[in-house]
C-alpha cells in the first residue's frame, strides 16, 4: 500500500479564497483524522471519522471549516473563506480499529 | 483522556541509548500508552505502544512502571537519523475513540 497521500503537498492562496485539501487513507482503514499543525498551537486534532461518519468535529476552529467523507476511500477538508491565519501544516492519517495510526506528508498551506 | 508530561529537549550522542521518559500520572487502567515521532517536515510516525508490560520491537523499547504513572521509551543505539520529536500519548481505551491527542513532545537532539 502507497500509505496516506495527500494533496496538494503546498498550497498558496489569497485569503478569501476557497482551498479544499484531499486525503486518500489507506485501503482497508476505518478510521480517518484531520489535523493541523503550528509552531504555536502544535498538532491539533480537528475531525475524525469512523467508517465514513463524522465521529468528534469538537477541534473545527469555526465554520469556515468543513470536512467530508464521501465513501471509505476519501476525504476532503475545505476551508471557505481562507484567512491568513489558516496557514499551517495539514495532516491526514488513518486506522484499522483503533490501532496505530499512520499519517500523510501532509499539506502545507499558505494564506498570504 | 489522561494528560502526559514530557521534558522539552534532549541530546543524545550517536551510538549511545536514548532513554526519552514520560509521566502520566493519571492514567486509568485501561488507557494505553503510546508513542510517535515526527522527523521534520514529515508527518508523525508510530513507533510503539503498551498497556503494562514492557514491550520491544525493531525501532524501541518501552518500559511501563508497575503503577503504570510513568514509562520511558528508548533508543537502543541512536543513531543521526533518530532526531525528532518523540510524543508520548495516553489513548483513550479501546471501547471508545481511539483519537490520538498530541502533546508538546521531547525534542531529541543525536550528536555526532
Amino acid at each position: 500500500d502507497a500509505g496516506v497521500i495527500q494533496s496538494p503537498r503546498h498550497e498558496v492562496t489569497e485569503m478569501g479564497q476557497e482551498v479544499t485539501l484531499r486525503c486518500k487513507p489507506i485501503s482497508g482503514h476505518d478510521y480517518l483524522f484531520w489535523y493541523r499543525q503550528t509552531m504555536m498551537r502544535g498538532l491539533e486534532l480537528l475531525i475524525y471519522f469512523n467508517n465514513n461518519v463524522p465521529i468528534d468535529d469538537s477541534g473545527m476552529p469555526e465554520d469556515r471549516f468543513s470536512a467530508k467523507m464521501p465513501n471509505a476511500s476519501f476525504s476532503t477538508l475545505k476551508i471557505q473563506p481562507s484567512e491568513p491565519r489558516d496557514s499551517a501544516v495539514y495532516f491526514c492519517a488513518s486506522s484499522r480499529d483503533r490501532g496505530e495510526a499512520f499519517f500523510g506528508q501532509g499539506t502545507r498551506l499558505t494564506v498570504v | 483522556d489522561a494528560k502526559t508530561t514530557q521534558p522539552p529537549s534532549m541530546d543524545c550522542a550517536e551510538g549511545r541509548a536514548a532513554n526519552l521518559p514520560c509521566n502520566h500520572s493519571t492514567i486509568s487502567g485501561n488507557e494505553y500508552v503510546y508513542w510517535y515521532r515526527q522527523i521534520h517536515s514529515q508527518g508523525p510516525q508510530y513507533i510503539i505502544h503498551g498497556l503494562k508490560n514492557n514491550e520491544t520491537n525493531e525501532m524501541a523499547s518501552l518500559i511501563i512502571t508497575e503503577d503504570r504513572k510513568s514509562s520511558t521509551l528508548i533508543l537502543p543505539h541512536a543513531t543521526l537519523r533518530d532526531t525528532a520529536v518523540y510524543y508520548c500519548i495516553v489513548r483513550v481505551a479501546p471501547s471508545n475513540t481511539g483519537k490520538l491527542i498530541f502533546g508538546q513532545g521531547t525534542t531529541l537532539q543525536v550528536k555526532p
